[in-house]
């Protein structure tokens, strides 16, 4: 069965510093998000990318998020200075249209220190 | 404001015995609604959807929920739990024509033996 897989699982970085967490979206899907999910708090969506651009995004994903589909197969979100307050669980999902289920990725925990 | 509640945040229940979660929506109109699990270190699963018609969905599992528009809920039951249920469930609601999962705070399930 197909599946949205993420790397790496879990990510240590330095405040400041920049990551790139990685998706890989499944082949058929032209809807991509990414949500995230503080510890001990709800899931909350972060951007939903469709047609190469940007179609949604909620007031947490500033200036310092970016999402990008590099190639036919990775779907990423970068953030360009982390900051404490970004530690948390980051899911990836995509869809086959805005109206279908949302396929969820097993996440990436990323730890700032 | 639109949202999605879960009024549980912790529900124990003994090995074989009925569970109902609940789940509430506050939205202008009906919102097509989702339950999922997320199992220790796990993604988010499906369990059901409710987009329109038959108010009772059908679920892998053996989930169930009931749409019901007058109370603005979306309930999960199942009528004998298994050990393997304990996970953390959400419901969630996706507005027509929006690209967002708005997600409950979850509710975590323990299973007595």
């Amino acid at each position: 069965e197909p599946e949205v897989t993420q790397t790496p699982s879990h990510q240590v970085t330095q405040m400041g510093q920049e990551v790139i967490l990685r998706c890989v979206p499944i082949s058929n899907h032209l809807y991509f998000y990414w949500y995230r999910q503080i510890l001990g708090q709800k899931v909350e969506f972060l951007v939903s990318f469709y047609n190469n651009e940007i179609s949604e995004k909620s007031e947490i994903f500033d200036d310092q998020f970016s999402v990008e589909r590099p190639d036919g197969s990775n779907f990423t979100l970068k953030i360009r200075s982390t900051k404490l307050e970004d530690s948390a669980m980051y899911f990836c999902a995509s869809s086959e249209s805005w109206a279908n289920e949302q396929f969820f990725g097993p996440g990436t925990r990323l730890t700032v220190l | 404001a639109q949202s999605v509640t879960q009024p549980d945040i912790h529900i124990t229940v003994s090995e074989g015995a009925s569970l109902e979660l609940r789940c509430n929506y506050s939205y202008g109109a009906t919102p097509y609604l989702f339950w999922y699990v997320q199992s220790p270190g796990q993604g988010l699963q499906l369990l059901l959807k409710y987009f329109s018609g038959d108010t009772l969905v059908q679920g892998i599992k053996g989930f169930e929920a009931e749409f019901k528009r007058s109370q603005s809920s979306f309930n999960l039951r199942k009528p004998s739990v298994h050990w393997s249920d304990a996970a953390e469930y959400f419901c969630a609601a996706l507005i027509q024509g929006a690209q967002k999962l708005v997600f409950g705070q979850g509710t975590r399930l323990t299973i007595n033996p």
